[in-house]
């Protein structure tokens, strides 16, 4: 079964501090990993993630990916208390299955982000 | 483009009622996808839905909920018999026919199911 961890479960910081979330995975036959914002309703895309070493990046918000470590992470700088959210990350099922729509989550990390 | 669409925001049932969550998908996407939030924990996948057809159910519990994606309409999560243990967020995703492995899906609001 494919498993997905993300750490730390929450994260405290102030205005302006830089920030590091992590994801690692179990995947067999990995096709993608993808990272989503959580406000207080709907998972809202971020970014899509299928080749290690390339960075993808959206204003203050990057993520990278490593397959041979199996992890990623999502870098955030310059924090505003906007970037207060949970920050989901999810991987889809094995290639070649007809279920390639069952994202699997972490638990998510919870930033909260001061004035 | 309007979003994946969902309602109710809020739904209220007492015990032992039946729930009708509904989603239209984003236009041009042709698949659906059910997740359920409790409390303090993530998003657990229930099923994945194209026109017509169940392709994976393996997340519904086995006893009181179901799901169809008709030709026309929205696709419905049903709760039958609703218990305090199914209030929750109810989150609908759709995405484009799958390319190449990867895809996003993209979430609509969610229906905030309280069971009294």
């Amino acid at each position: 079964e494919d498993k997905v961890v993300q750490s730390p479960l929450s994260l405290v910081v102030h205005e302006g501090d830089t920030v590091t979330l992590n994801c690692s995975y179990e995947v067999t036959n990995f096709r993608s990993l993808l990272w989503y914002k959580q406000e207080k309703k709907a998972p809202t895309f971020l970014f899509m993630l299928t080749s290690s070493g390339i960075e993808k990046k959206s204003g203050r918000l990057s993520s990278i990916l490593d397959k041979k470590e199996l992890f990623s992470i999502l870098n955030i700088t310059a924090t505003q208390t906007g970037d207060s959210a949970v920050y989901l990350c999810a991987v889809p099922p094995n290639a070649g299955g007809t279920s390639y729509g069952k994202l699997t989550f972490g638990q998510g990390t919870i930033l909260t982000v001061h004035p | 483009n309007a979003g994946v669409m969902q309602n109710p925001r809020h739904l209220v049932r007492r015990r032992g009622q039946e729930a009708r969550l509904r989603c239209s998908p984003m236009k041009g996407h042709s698949h659906v996808y059910w997740y359920r939030q409790l409390p303090e924990e993530g998003l657990k996948f229930m099923v994945y839905l194209q026109k017509e057809n169940i392709i994976d159910e393996s997340g519904m519990p086995k006893e009181r909920f179901s799901a169809e994606f008709p030709k026309e309409g929205p696709s419905i999560l049903r709760i039958q018999q609703v218990v305090r243990g199914d209030s929750a967020a109810y989150f609908c995703a759709s995405s484009p026919p799958n390319q190449g492995g990867s895809y996003e899906q993209y979430f609509g609001p969610g229906t905030r199911l309280t069971v009294t």
